[in-house]
């Protein structure tokens, strides 16, 4: 069956510095890869999707890269903020069906 | 636009008793999804509708979980009995394709099952 890992529960970081976030998946080959973002007692929101055909998507501070071959991906925050500061989740997903999320990485950035 | 509405937001109940959770997604939307998530895990897929037919429900213990999706628009989520395990938060999300594949999620509904 599909497994999706996210490294690490947790993930400190110093204000300033780039966090990066990485999500591997097995047994299966996702057309597009979508990112959210989950604060405490809230829903997960939607940051960036990226489809299998591209290497690297970014939007402000965030870059996510995705490798068919390795089955991986991988999230970037430049800049890091306090602000920055939750629970991130990835969705590999072979199409509009069946939206299934990683473990996710919860992120601290310590001013 | 409004968002997904979810209630009740918290609920307590005890074991082996029942307990039903609604959604109103976002209007529009075809797709509608049932998450349960549980402290430090990440969102499971529960139940997905297309319109007011499920596309998977793999995941979900039907001895004890239903789901239905009367009209194609709002949704309910039972449980019963209810077991200890069950305590989690309960998550409903929809989507079209409108939207492209992101998906809008409610607050949730804190169960604690004593």
């Amino acid at each position: 069956s599909q497994k999706i890992e996210q490294n690490s529960e947790a993930l400190n970081i110093q204000e300033g510095k780039t966090a990066t976030l990485t999500c591997n998946y097995t047994n299966y080959s996702p057309a597009y890869l979508q990112w959210y973002r989950q604060d405490p007692g809230r829903g997960p929101v939607f940051l960036l999707l990226i489809r299998e055909n591209e290497k690297e998507k970014r939007k402000e501070r965030l870059k996510v890269t995705f490798d068919t071959t390795l089955k991986q991906s991988l999230f970037h925050i430049t800049a890091s903020q306090p602000a920055d500061s939750a629970t991130y989740l990835c969705a590999p997903n072979r199409g509009a069906n069946n939206l299934f999320f990683g473990t996710g990485t919860r992120l601290t950035v310590i001013p | 636009e409004a968002g997904v509405a979810q209630s009740p937001r918290y609920k307590i109940i005890e074991k082996r008793q029942s307990v039903a959770f609604w959604c109103n997604p976002i209007s529009g939307h075809a797709t509608l999804y049932w998450y349960q998530q549980i402290l430090g895990q990440g969102p499971k897929l529960l139940i997905q509708f297309q319109n007011n037919g499920v596309v998977d429900d793999s995941q979900l213990p039907k001895d004890r979980f239903s789901a239905e999706r009367l009209k194609g628009v709002d949704s309910t989520l039972k449980i019963q009995p209810a077991k200890l395990e069950d305590s989690a938060v309960y998550l409903c999300a929809s989507s079209s394709k409108g939207t492209g594949l992101q998906a809008f999620f409610g607050q949730g509904t804190r169960l604690t099952v004593v």
